[in-house]
């Protein structure tokens, strides 16, 4: 089954303990991407990766950190989270045509709260 | 700040009555998407639309791109309980890489 897998989908930490979120997908999709979702603010994006070892910058990075070594593993890094990251996560994956954009498929989402 | 804003932010309806989301951007938009996420659920791919002025149809659902690739808009007709969820829309802005996602509308069907 095609599918986009995170873990852990539940997550309870400390301020500044280092954690990471897994996120694998099985469609050989080159487009890899982390989404931050909060209430009123819909979802923002936090890095994309566009193959392995290509990676940028979204439009909230900050306090984020990810890899891309190989096609279909994308975690997400928090070296030392804050409250203010506590919030719903999406990884989401594509293909990547040439000259457009293709639509994403979401994993389940991580629910994260930094105490 | 955000680039792509949705209108209205909730929306109540009686089952049968229509339901519409508009969706702009600050600037031009080389194409726009539409997910729809169910409560408690991840966001699942509608519709992509390329075109100027495209309007594509699934059913009960109408989407539309507007002539300058800055607005969009979802129709619902006749709703259902089961079209219950948040509808967003997304693009990309500057390049097919970084993604901006609409704030959502969240549509709840009295039955």
């Amino acid at each position: 089954e095609a599918q986009v897998t995170q873990n852990p989908r539940y997550l309870i930490t400390v301020t500044g303990k280092k954690l990471t979120v897994t996120c694998s997908q099985n469609m050989n999709h080159e487009y890899m991407s982390w989404y931050r979702q909060d209430p009123g603010l819909g979802l923002r994006q936090i890095y994309y990766s566009m193959n392995v070892e290509v990676t940028d910058k979204g439009d909230v990075p900050e306090g984020y950190k990810v890899s891309r070594k190989e096609k279909r593993n994308f975690p997400l890094i928090l070296e030392s989270p804050s409250p203010n990251q506590t919030s719903l996560y999406f990884c989401a994956s594509s293909f990547v045509p040439s000259g457009s954009s293709y639509e994403q498929y979401f994993g389940p989402g991580t629910r994260l709260t930094v105490t | 700040g955000q680039q792509v804003m949705q209108i209205p932010q909730y929306q109540h309806v009686q089952e049968g009555e229509d339901f519409t989301t508009y969706c702009n951007s600050s600037t031009t938009l080389s194409n726009i998407q539409w997910y729809k996420q169910r409560p408690g659920g991840h966001p699942v791919f509608l519709i992509q639309l390329v075109k100027s002025g495209e309007v594509k149809k699934q059913k009960r659902l109408t989407f539309q791109f507007g002539e300058a690739k800055k607005n969009s808009s979802l129709h619902i007709t006749a709703t259902q309980t089961t079209d219950v969820g948040t509808y967003f829309c997304a693009g990309p802005l500057y390049n097919f890489n970084k993604f901006y996602f609409g704030s959502g509308t969240k549509l709840n069907v009295k039955p």
